[in-house]
């Protein structure tokens, strides 16, 4: 089975500092991993999403996501946060070997930009 | 492109009472996904179609959740009867065919609250 966790419910960051969001997954085969934003009564909106090739993944609004197989991490990053970065974050993950298998969300990271 | 589609965007019932949500997914979009997303909760798949057909419904409480796509188009979750736990946003999203686009585009999601 396959599984998400973000260890941080909560991670607050001041204006301009670098900001991190943690995510660890649990697939049988090689994962298919997303980072997807949820700012409030809004649906989520996709970041950037890791499938294959370099480690290294750069999405919309100036994030990006280092994939690391061996610690089984996805960690959500940006250089210089700001407060409109203020949002709900979820990590999630598919097995690639199975195009039937859904989707599993994390419980989701509350990041917090500090003026 | 328009969105995805979803209405009503609030709805308060009673226990034991029934609800209909309905969603018109991104026009070309074979597949349809309903998630069901309780407050502090990541989103959890309900149901998944592909066209108009059943991909996963494992995690549908089938007892009183149902859900259709006819025409392999729009679609409508319903609920009969609701009970208190039931009260979560309902997101919708659909996405294109094909193993690399996996990229899910979500609805604003229904808030339901059953009293």
């Amino acid at each position: 089975a396959q599984s998400v966790a973000q260890p941080e419910d909560q991670v607050n960051v001041a204006e301009g500092n670098p900001l991190t969001v943690k995510c660890t997954y649990s697939v049988s085969g090689n994962p298919y991993l997303f980072w997807y934003v949820q700012y409030p009564n809004r649906g989520l909106q996709f970041l950037l999403k890791y499938i294959t090739g370099d480690n290294l993944v750069k999405g919309s609004y100036g994030f990006e996501a280092e994939f690391n197989k061996s610690q089984t991490s996805f960690h959500l990053k940006k250089p210089s946060a700001l407060v409109s970065d203020s949002a709900l974050y979820f990590c999630a993950v598919r097995d690639v070997g199975n195009y039937g298998q859904n989707f599993v969300f994390g419980p989701g990271t509350r990041l917090s930009v500090l003026p | 492109e328009a969105g995805v589609a979803q209405s009503p965007r609030y709805k308060i019932i009673e226990k034991r009472q029934s609800v209909a949500f309905w969603c018109n997914p991104i026009s070309g979009h074979a597949t349809l996904y309903w998630y069901q997303q309780i407050l502090g909760q990541g989103p959890k798949l309900l149901i998944q179609f592909q066209n108009n057909g059943v991909v996963d419904d494992s995690q549908l409480p089938k007892d009183r959740f149902s859900a259709e796509r006819l025409k392999g188009v729009d679609s409508t979750l319903k609920i009969q009867p609701a009970k208190l736990e039931d009260s979560a946003v309902y997101l919708c999203a659909s996405s294109a065919t094909g193993i690399r686009n996996e990229k899910l585009f979500f609805g604003s999601g229904t808030q339901l609250s059953v009293l």
